[in-house]
């Protein structure tokens, strides 16, 4: 059972806007931490897309945006293209375990 | 360039240890923390721990702690992450990770990851 609840799974048709949601507590998200947001596609390590809610490391398109509000966080992909089917993780600190904590992943299909 | 170069894969039997190391290179080693996270086969990312490369000190998380630890050779950029009592849960791919963003460690997002490393735990 992971500390950050994410969908399973979501879908989208190339060019549509797909979102994925993160939701935490009191003790992460809902404390002020930060929450960062990595892809992973299969047999590689993951990928950082996201740091602090809504900052992007160089070389990451800015059709890739995010976003946090009281005890959830949202990843945004808009224009969305085939080669984004991969594995969404949402990452955060949680007080309470005095650690960093993940969601479960989400997995993005392309329609 | 920036990288981390991982050790190779291990197969141990429940109750024996296994050390993986993590190389770095194109950056200054002591400048950030490194952590180390694995991945179950099938599952999500679990964070394991932090070490700060410039004067060693560590954080476990409480899922490993007591059977983790995690030391850094300055002469040679590299961070050494030992497992022990292994058992079968343990089997996964492990990961070190640069972090970045953040003065305090803890808060970091990790920006540079190596290609990890796969632990199988089997009798």
């Amino acid at each position: 059972q992971s500390v950050l609840t994410q969908p399973p799974s979501v879908s989208g048709a190339p060019g549509q806007r797909v979102t994925i949601s993160c939701t935490g507590s009191s003790s992460n998200i809902g404390a002020g931490y930060d929450v960062h947001w990595y892809q992973q596609l299969p047999g590689t390590a993951p990928k950082l897309l996201i740091y602090g809610n809504n900052n992007r490391p160089s070389g990451v398109p800015d059709r890739l945006s995010g976003s946090k509000s009281g005890t959830s966080a949202s990843l945004a992909i808009t224009g969305l293209q085939a080669e984004d089917e991969a594995d969404y993780y949402c990452q955060s600190y949680d007080s309470n375990l005095s650690g960093q904590v993940f969601g479960g992943g989400t997995k993005l299909t392309v329609l | 360039q920036v990288q981390l170069v991982q050790s190779g894969a291990e197969v141990k039997k429940p109750g024996a240890s296994v050390k993986v190391s993590c190389k770095a290179s194109g950056y200054s080693f002591t400048g950030y923390y490194m952590h180390w996270l694995r991945q179950a086969p099938g599952q999500g990312l679990e964070w394991m721990g932090i070490i700060n490369p410039s004067g060693g000190g560590t954080n476990y998380a409480q899922e490993v702690q007591g059977r983790v630890t995690m030391t850094r050779d300055t002469s040679t950029s590299t961070v050494y992450m030992e497992l022990s009592s292994l058992r079968s849960e343990d089997t996964a791919v492990y990961y070190c990770a640069r972090g970045n963003y953040y003065s305090s460690g803890y808060l970091d997002a990790f920006d540079v990851w190596g290609r990890g490393t796969m632990v199988t735990v089997s009798s």
